[in-house]
């Protein structure tokens, strides 16, 4: 069935450091992928998303790649700040459907 | 521009019991979404309203249902609670185009005892 598989569940970096949170989605037909931050007690935002038909995408220190063949994508957070610690959450939408499959989540932690 | 809205924030029910959650959409949006997140977990899609008619549905039994009302808003209702029905539920907003951003709400955290 549909499936998003996010890795690693949890991360920890040191402040200016960079951190990868990678995704792996099972249906092809595949086109959305956005990425959601969730601070405690605090509902998901969207941080940034891509298309299918768009390999990179960056917005300041936010990056995501996305590689159609391996079913994979990545968010990139580089120069990393303790403001940075949360939930982070990828998700596809898979083809026509109008639903989200989100990830299980991966909690960042950046220390000071 | 208030963004969602969610209500209520908390609530604790027990078991068997019924609850209705609702939520107003961001000015502009006619398309809601209900997702349940479980502790430590990501959100799981129940279902999509869009022109007052559910258009998807989630993997959730019969017990949950939905309404949405000619001004967009929405309710999710869920009868003879369990246990395990204990999450915090998201209302998601967005204009109705397929695959677009959703805005999310703020969440009502419902505890089952």
């Amino acid at each position: 069935g549909e499936n998003v598989e996010q890795h690693p569940s949890t991360l920890s970096v040191q402040e200016g450091d960079s951190a990868v949170i990678k995704c792996t989605y099972s249906d092809s037909a595949s086109n959305y992928f956005p990425w959601y931050k969730q601070e405690l007690g605090k509902r998901p935002q969207l941080i940034i998303d891509i298309r299918s038909n768009v390999g990179e995408k960056k917005d300041q220190r936010i990056a995501v790649t996305l590689n159609k063949t391996a079913k994979h994508f990545s968010l990139h957070i580089t120069e990393t700040q303790p403001e940075d610690s949360a939930v982070y959450f990828c998700a596809a939408s898979m083809g026509s459907s109008y639903k989200l499959i989100f990830g299980s989540g991966t909690r960042l932690l950046v220390r000071p | 521009d208030a963004g969602v809205t969610q209500s209520p924030t908390h609530l604790i029910k027990t078991r068997g019991q019924q609850v209705t959650l609702r939520c107003s959409p961001k000015s502009g949006h006619d398309t809601v979404s209900w997702y349940q997140q479980a502790l430590g977990q990501g959100p799981q899609f129940i279902f999509q309203y869009y022109e007052e008619e559910e258009r998807q549905r989630g993997n959730f039994p019969d017990r949950f249902s939905g309404h949405q009302f000619p001004n967009y808003s929405s309710e999710l209702n869920v009868n003879a609670l369990l246990l395990g029905d204990s999450a915090l539920y998201l209302c998601a907003s967005s204009p109705g185009i397929p695959t677009g951003e959703l805005f999310f709400g703020e969440g009502s955290r419902l505890t089952v005892l």
